[in-house]
């Protein structure tokens, strides 16, 4: 089944950009049709949503982080990335990858989540 | 956005007890309603979908109810395995949004 690894730099410096790749293994995001999303969750706090990219292309974006996020797929590595840029104090959290198949359905695979500290 | 509060935000139970977890939406989502379970330093796990739809792997004392604005979680008798927060999604619509999170902690 579908499993998913998320992986990128544990620290960023505030101001630049956050960069995370999430590893799509036992299965083909070329030939499947699901969306993947992002979400990340600050220490000791809830769940937000980030956006989520479908694997024919169509990306959709939070609010409240619409204006610095991009979500792409590099079909050919399998791989959804995600940029985040102008990061602050507040972007440290911990960002995860899901996977949600197409309808009204929530995130079924998630990936175990990757920590980025932003800080000086 | 779609609004979702969860009540209580968390709660201290015994184990064997049973446990109901409220989601109130701030406009009518049907049934597009979403369950995660989260243990410290996990990811979530898909619990529920459609409100009411378990998802392999749980056992039976899970169950969800509830349609249009007011969804419950509950947990018939609480297990030590089930110390843990809950989340509830809406999926109706984008943007996605979680509730605040219910944690259910040892009495």
């Amino acid at each position: 089944q579908v499993q998913l690894q998320e992986s990128g730099p544990g620290l960023v410096k505030p101001s630049q950009t956050l960069s995370l790749i999430c590893t799509v293994s036992g299965g083909s995001i070329s030939s499947d049709s699901y969306y993947l999303n992002w979400v990340r969750q600050p220490a000791g706090k809830g769940l937000e949503w980030i956006g989520r990219i479908y694997t024919r292309g169509d990306t959709t974006y939070g609010p409240s982080l619409k204006s610095r996020v991009t979500i792409s797929l590099d079909t050919s590595k399998n791989q959804l990335s995600l940029k985040l840029t102008s990061v602050t104090a507040a972007d440290t959290a911990v960002y995860y990858c899901a996977r949600s198949p197409i309808g009204n359905h929530g995130m079924d695979v998630w990936g175990q989540g990757t920590t980025v500290t932003v800080s000086s | 956005d779609i609004q979702l509060t969860q009540s209580p935000s968390s709660l201290s139970v015994s184990v064997g007890d049973r446990v109901t977890i409220t989601c109130r939406a701030s406009q009518d989502i049907s049934t597009y309603l979403t369950w995660y379970q989260q243990k410290p330093g996990k990811a979530p796990k898909f619990l529920i979908y459609g409100a009411s739809t378990l998802q392999t792997g749980f056992p039976s004392r899970f169950s969800g109810s509830g349609s249009g604005t007011d969804f419950t979680l509950t947990i018939s008798s609480l297990q030590p395995e089930d110390f843990a927060t809950y989340y509830c999604q809406q999926t109706y619509t984008t943007p996605r949004t979680f509730g605040q999170g219910t944690k259910v902690e040892i009495k």
